[in-house]
């Protein structure tokens, strides 16, 4: 049973371009989240979706980044017009429907901003 | 509102010494409480995770945490500490009820010599 997969695992983007983040859950799971992690820092939040929705957003920059979770096929965050500071681990993680549930994490996005 | 402090940023100790890495949460509502641990380029793997019942949580690898609600902490030991322990570690809290955000504290940077 395959993990949460993670592409691409490193990316490297200019400055004003935009940085595409695929995630696809494991097997049977419905939730999907989203965290970023700076150099020497822990996980932060950004948002949580399900199918189709988005749950919460409130870790989400206002602007510039957009996340979805199609019906069909893998989650996307989605940055416009990087910057410098846009650089960091991305990491998403998925769980099944239901209460006590842990989040199953995938390997990571790392994006670079030149 | 949510927080987890992680005392201290680096541990070290001797290959067979005891490990103990602390964390203290901040809920206002009954937390489920999480180790995750991080090895470097990968993703985070669930240790052990507390909901309700017993305090005392075994989790893989060797690793227990004990929930202590009057002190607010949930600090993470094992007994005999082995080379491949060397890693980041990471306690999150989140809240009770359905699938939810995990707040993250800044992690601890265990070595392990020899």
């Amino acid at each position: 049973n395959a993990g949460v997969m993670q592409n691409p695992r490193h990316l490297v983007r200019r400055r004003g371009q935009e940085a595409r983040l695929r995630c696809s859950p494991m097997k049977g799971h419905s939730h999907v989240y989203w965290y970023r992690q700076l150099p020497e820092e822990g996980l932060k939040f950004m948002v949580y979706l399900q199918k189709e929705n988005i749950i919460d957003e409130s870790g989400m920059p206002k602007e510039r980044f957009s996340a979805e979770f199609p019906k069909e096929g893998p989650s996307i965050l989605r940055i416009q017009q990087v910057v410098r500071g846009d650089s960091a681990a991305y990491f998403c993680a998925s769980s099944p429907e239901g209460r006590n549930q842990p989040q199953h994490f995938g390997d990571g996005t790392r994006l670079s901003i030149l | 509102a949510q927080s987890v402090t992680q005392l201290g940023s680096h541990v070290s100790v001797s290959e067979g010494a005891l490990v103990l890495l602390r964390c203290n949460y901040s809920s206002s509502v009954p937390p489920y409480l999480f180790w995750y641990v991080q090895y470097p380029n990968q993703g985070l793997q669930l240790l052990l995770k507390y909901t309700t019942g017993a305090t005392l949580v075994k989790g893989i690898n060797g690793f227990e945490a004990e929930f202590k609600k009057s002190e607010t902490s949930f600090h993470l030991t094992k007994p005999s500490a082995h080379m491949s322990d060397a890693a980041e570690y990471f306690c999150a809290v989140s809240h009770t009820g359905t699938a939810s955000k995990l707040t993250f504290g800044t992690g601890t940077r265990l070595q392990v010599t020899l």
